[in-house]
């Protein structure tokens, strides 16, 4: 079975700096991975997906990530980060196999100051 | 709009009161879950559906039952809601095992 890691509970920054949250996954086979915001009060949002093909994949409202099959990690990044971008940030690695095959991490809230 | 409803969106009730929190999607899915989330502990997996009649048990299943008896309905059934079950609940819904989730907008539950 596959598991996620965020290795940070919380992460402050300032506006305007750059962001990168942390995301390791544990799976035996070619993942499908994701990641979701949750703004305060609301349910989830898909930010962006990596299914296969380039490493480095674009998503909404500004976010990228990168896929490194040998770190087995799938970091989140933004190079400007605002206001409202402050969030519960969720990690999560699909398969292809039959049965539960959506496990999330624990999420990686993002406080940031003016 | 494609999206996944849920009802009630808020939901204070007692120990052992039977309640039933649906789900619904309008976007043909195969796949549906029920999640629960808990502070520190992200989203942990209730049950799943992966068509209609078929369901199974995700990681946290005690205290829960599930039905599907339509493709677009995956009502959460508490028999006997205990305080430990106090928590934010979604629904998801997918295309299929590959393809990512959409969520309703969850359900704040409370047990005294």
């Amino acid at each position: 079975a596959q598991s996620v890691t965020q290795p940070d509970i919380h992460i402050t920054v300032s506006e305007g700096a750059s962001l990168e949250l942390r995301c390791n996954y544990s799976y035996g086979a070619t993942p499908y991975l994701f990641w979701y915001v949750q703004s305060p009060g609301q349910g989830l949002q898909l930010l962006l997906k990596y299914f296969s093909g380039d490493t480095l994949v674009q998503g909404i409202k500004g976010f990228e990530a990168e896929f490194k099959r040998s770190q087995s990690s799938f970091n989140l990044r933004k190079p400007s980060v605002h206001w409202s971008d402050a969030a519960e940030y969720f990690c999560a690695v699909g398969a292809d196999n039959y049965g539960q095959n959506f496990v999330f991490g624990p999420g990686t809230r993002l406080s940031v100051l003016p | 709009e494609a999206q996944v409803t849920q009802n009630p969106r808020y939901l204070i009730t007692v120990t052992g009161k039977k309640l039933t929190v649906t789900c619904s999607q309008n976007m043909n899915h195969e796949y549906m879950s029920w999640y629960r989330q808990d502070p520190g502990l992200g989203l942990r997996q209730i049950y799943y559906s992966m068509n209609v009649e078929v369901t199974d048990k995700g990681d946290v299943p005690e205290g829960y039952k599930v039905s599907r008896k339509e493709k677009r309905n995956f009502p959460l059934i508490l028999e006997s809601p205990s305080p430990n079950q106090t928590s934010l609940y979604f629904c998801a819904s997918r295309q299929g095992p590959i393809y990512e989730q959409y969520f309703g907008p969850g359900t704040r539950l409370t047990v005294t």
